[in-house]
C-alpha cells in the first residue's frame, strides 16, 4: 500500500504562512487531495489533485506537488484554522490516508 | 444541500454482524460513488471500499474483503456496509463520504462509533 507521511503537529501565530507536507512512499501523479478535520465536525475537502480549490474554500489555502512530494499551504493563517490536516492518494489502490498533521495557532 | 446521515452507535457482541447505513440526500444518489472509511486510533483512516448506486458495481480494498460487504438501496437514497465475524479489532468509527473529482471527497457522514464488546 501507499504510505502517506506527515509530520504530526506544527505551531504558528495569526498572519504567518504554514505549509504542511505529505510525502507518499510511491507515485500518485497529482491525484492527492487534503482535507481539514476539526474536533467534532465532518472532514473538509480544501484541495483536489494536488492544486485545485473546490468552490467555497478560500482562496487562503493551495496546494502544489506531484509525485511523491505534495505541499498545502495556508497564508495567511487564521485563528480558526486550528484543526487536523490530512492528505490522502487516489492513484494507487488502495486509497490511503496520511496520519494527519494538528495545526496549533498560537 | 448535501447530506449524508449516518445511523447510531452500535455496540455488538464478537463473531456477530452489524449493518449500517448512510442516507444521502440533496443530490442525485445513482451519479456518484459513495465511499466506505474507517477510523481507529492509531491506525489512522483506512479506506473500506465503494459502491456505485447507481448499478451496484462495489470495489474493496483486499483487506476488508470477506469483512466488509456493501449495498445500496436507490429508494431510499441510503447506502449500507455490513461488517461480519467482528471482533474487538473492527471497533471503530465507520465513516462513508461522497466522490467527486478525480477520488476526492467532498461530503462526509458524521461516523458511526462501532463498538465489539462481549
Amino acid at each position: 500500500d501507499t504510505v502517506l507521511t506527515q509530520s504530526p503537529a506544527l505551531a504558528v501565530s495569526p498572519g504567518e504562512r504554514v505549509s504542511i507536507s505529505c510525502r507518499a512512499s510511491e507515485g500518485v501523479n497529482s491525484y492527492m487531495h487534503w482535507y481539514q478535520q476539526k474536533s467534532g465536525q465532518q472532514s473538509r475537502l480544501l484541495i483536489y489533485k494536488a492544486s485545485s480549490l473546490p468552490s467555497g474554500v478560500p482562496a487562503r489555502f493551495s496546494g502544489s506537488g506531484s509525485g511523491t512530494d505534495f505541499t498545502l499551504t495556508i497564508d495567511p493563517v487564521e485563528a480558526d484554522d486550528t484543526a487536523t490536516y490530512f492528505c490522502q492518494q487516489s492513484w494507487n489502490d488502495p486509497l490511503t490516508f496520511g496520519s494527519g498533521t494538528k495545526l496549533e495557532i498560537k | 444541500q448535501v447530506q449524508l446521515q449516518q445511523s447510531e452507535t452500535e455496540l455488538v457482541k464478537p463473531a456477530s454482524s452489524v449493518k449500517i447505513s448512510c442516507k444521502a440526500s440533496g443530490y442525485t444518489f445513482t451519479s456518484n460513488y459513495m465511499h466506505w472509511i474507517r477510523h481507529q486510533p492509531g491506525n489512522g483512516l483506512e479506506w473500506i471500499g465503494w459502491i456505485y448506486p447507481g448499478n451496484g458495481n462495489t470495489k474493496y480494498n483486499q483487506k476488508f474483503d470477506g469483512k466488509a460487504t456493501l449495498t445500496a438501496d436507490k429508494s431510499s437514497s441510503t447506502a449500507y456496509m455490513q461488517l461480519s465475524s467482528l471482533t474487538s479489532e473492527d471497533s471503530a468509527v465507520y465513516f462513508c463520504a461522497r466522490s467527486v473529482n478525480y477520488g476526492s471527497f467532498d461530503y462526509w457522514g458524521q461516523g458511526v462509533m462501532v463498538t465489539v464488546s462481549s
